[in-house]
């Protein structure tokens, strides 16, 4: 099977921009969930997807949105960029069961400037 | 919420010495927990997890990890460090709906001297 893919894989926008990043999750896979990784903060949770609909969410404000279609596709958008925007953007994806392994894509490096 | 410390962000080690990554937990019930290991310009990849089987956990690569939950510990071990095995660690804890909510530790950097 492929693995998760992300795309792209690096992105230059400038302050007050929107982005939009894509995931897409391995096949069967049902559960995405998006990652905003920076040297200061570490690895900080955004959100989840599950069956097209938010199912958590993490301590981001509002500019950070997601969707997912019933492909299981995933993106995240960014809305009103600010320099502290900049970092890696981690996707990953799991099956329906609690105990089952999510799976990391290669990230989106975002730079604002 | 749950929370994750990672007791040291720098580890230093000889090729064929002990591996000892620590990291402790906070959890009102019982806790998923993993490791995930990111090499430099790769992605994160799932070492072992915990998910209330056996206490002792085997991972890939000769690693396994112990659950104390008398202590809210999950240290990574390894008996014989390998120069491969230099990279970034992060424990992780888990919780929310379908266990997805993911609390990562700060990471801790496992050097390997030749």
């Amino acid at each position: 099977k492929a693995g998760v893919t992300q795309t792209p894989r690096y992105l230059i926008k400038t302050r007050g921009q929107q982005v939009t990043l894509s995931c897409s999750p391995i096949s069967g896979h049902r559960s995405v969930s998006w990652y905003q990784q920076t040297p200061g903060q570490g690895l900080q949770f955004l959100f989840e997807y599950f069956s097209e609909t938010q199912r958590n969410k993490g301590n981001f404000p509002g500019r950070f949105s997601g969707r997912q279609f019933s492909n299981s596709r995933s993106e995240m958008n960014v809305s009103t960029l600010e320099l502290g925007d900049s970092a890696l953007y981690l996707c990953a994806s799991k099956t329906s069961g609690e105990t089952d392994t999510q799976y990391f894509g290669p990230g989106t490096r975002l730079t604002v400037l | 919420a749950q929370s994750v410390t990672q007791l040291d962000s720098h580890v230093s080690v000889s090729e064929g010495t002990p591996v000892l990554l620590r990291c402790n937990y906070s959890s009102s019930y019982s806790p998923s927990l993993f490791w995930y290991v990111q090499h430099p310009n790769k992605g994160l990849q799932l070492l072992l997890k915990y998910t209330s089987a056996a206490t002792l956990v085997k991972g890939i690569n000769g690693f396994e990890a112990e659950f104390k939950k008398s202590e809210t510990s999950f240290h990574l071990t390894k008996p014989s460090a390998h120069m491969s095995d230099a990279a970034e660690y992060f424990c992780v804890v888990s919780e929310g709906v379908g266990f997805n909510k993911f609390y990562f530790g700060s990471g801790t950097k496992l050097n390997v001297k030749p």
